[in-house]
């Protein structure tokens, strides 16, 4: 069991520049989430996904977009980096247990110049 | 909307003491969940501990444990026996029981130093 993965783990873009972060689970869950964080700050919702086809904004979704391509994966794409998208973006997914608590990919530190 | 606040941003311990790592949140909720999750310098978060607001009896795991103050507002972590594999960056989190999304508000974080 892999868990959550994503890729790539680093990244420099320059202003105005576009990518795709890519998310995937193993763990069958349906909900999926991305997250921001920033120095000195906890993380911050961006967008998430309850189950395969729907997705919903989070606190900060401003200058993103995501898809929930199939139940594994889900992907945050910057049309037109900026950069106050610097930042360290985590995926996570949730478990169906009582707690339904959030596992967490290793993140990706993104720079953008 | 529901906060979180940890009011210490840095925290220091020696090897094999005890440490309480505070947080308060804010919500009109009478059912939720706490979590306490851990960073440390390789950046995984990592779930430590949860707590639901119902149980009124403090989660324990091996040397962590919580003192929840439903009342009070109040979810602090206590580590015990501290190791220098504890040093790192810990959040506290909050969600409410229901929604349609189980989103997680977060605390700024305090930073672990453990010294030998």
């Amino acid at each position: 069991n892999a868990g959550v993965t994503q890729t790539p783990k680093f990244q420099v873009l320059k202003t105005g520049q576009s990518m795709t972060l890519q998310c995937a689970q193993d763990m069958n869950h349906n909900s999926m989430y991305w997250y921001r964080q920033d120095p000195g700050m906890g993380l911050r919702l961006i967008y998430y996904s309850a189950s395969e086809g729907t997705t919903d904004k989070g606190e900060v979704p401003n200058g993103y977009n995501v898809s929930r391509l199939n139940k594994r994966e889900f992907s945050l794409r910057l049309e037109s980096a900026a950069p106050s998208q610097t930042s360290v973006y985590f995926c996570a997914s949730k478990g169906e247990n009582s707690y339904n608590e959030q596992f967490f990919g290793p993140g990706t530190r993104l720079t953008v110049l | 909307a529901q906060t979180v606040t940890q009011s210490q941003p840095e925290m220091s311990v020696q090897e094999a003491e005890t440490v309480t790592l505070s947080c308060t949140y804010d919500t009109s909720e009478s059912d939720y969940y706490l979590f306490w999750y851990k960073q440390p310098p390789s950046r995984q978060m990592i779930l430590v501990i949860r707590q639901e607001a119902y149980k009124q009896q403090n989660a324990t795991e091996n040397r962590f444990s919580v003192n929840f103050q439903k009342a009070a507002k109040s979810f602090s972590l206590k580590i015990s026996d501290s190791q220098l594999g504890d040093a790192a960056m810990y959040f506290c989190a909050y969600r409410d029981s229901g929604g349609s999304n189980y989103k997680l508000t977060f605390g700024k974080g305090t930073l672990l130093t453990v010294n030998p």
